[in-house]
């Protein structure tokens, strides 16, 4: 099965930058996913790693290291409309032929003036 | 873009009742996944579909059923509703065959409450 870990909280300011750590142990690896879920409303999906090191998409970029069972995602110029919760995801070997995809506690990030 | 359609929004019901909730996926995408949401805590995978055919199971109550028609829309079955299956229900698609394969993208969600 899928284990993942996530900070329950962080705080950070307007302007800032922030990095939300994932570490994770899994039955197999398929990829490993980043969504924004804003309270009451959908996750958004913001990245997705399958391969070790960075890929950047604008303000966000996710890191992955396989070997290490670990992710962050970095957000740079934080913005007030960034306040939300983002939850890391780890597709894994399924029992049967889907996917296993299962999302971290995920963690609050509260930007503050 | 056509993104996920999940219908109803909302939906109110009573104990021992039944729902059903409805989503329609991404086109082209052929996968559909259900997950439950209770409040504070992250998307609890109950089922997906893969090709009309069942593809993985999670945390679904055996009161609940699902299935994925021809056209790629899936339905949600709930019966002998309890007051702790208040939560918000997400449908997601993913498409098999796209470059990058097994991205989720979610519909806004049904939210059930049982009173």
């Amino acid at each position: 099965g899928q284990n993942i870990d996530q900070p329950t909280e962080m705080t950070a300011t307007e302007g800032a930058i922030v990095q939300i750590n994932c570490t994770y142990q899994t039955s197999g690896f398929n990829g490993l996913f980043w969504y924004q879920q804003h309270a009451g409303e959908a996750p958004t999906f913001l990245s997705y790693n399958v391969l070790d090191g960075l890929e950047e998409k604008g303000r966000f970029s996710s890191f992955l290291s396989r070997s290490k069972g670990y992710s962050y995602l970095l957000l740079k110029e934080l913005q007030m409309k960034d306040s939300a919760s983002y939850l890391c995801a780890v597709s894994g070997d399924s029992d049967n032929y889907g996917q296993n995809f299962v999302f971290g506690p995920g963690t609050r990030l509260s930007v503050l003036p | 873009a056509a993104g996920v359609i999940q219908s109803p929004r909302h939906l109110i019901k009573e104990k021992r009742e039944t729902a059903t909730l409805k989503c329609y996926p991404i086109p082209r995408h052929d996968t559909v996944y259900w997950y439950q949401q209770g409040p504070g805590q992250d998307p609890q995978f109950l089922i997906s579909f893969y090709e009309k055919m069942q593809s993985d199971k999670g945390s679904i109550p055996d009161r609940f059923s699902a299935q994925q028609f021809s056209d790629y829309h899936s339905e949600l079955n709930m019966s002998s509703l309890e007051l702790g299956d208040s939560a918000l229900y997400f449908c997601a698609s993913s498409s098999s065959t796209a470059l990058a394969k097994n991205i989720q993208y979610f519909g806004a969600g049904t939210r059930l409450s049982v009173l």
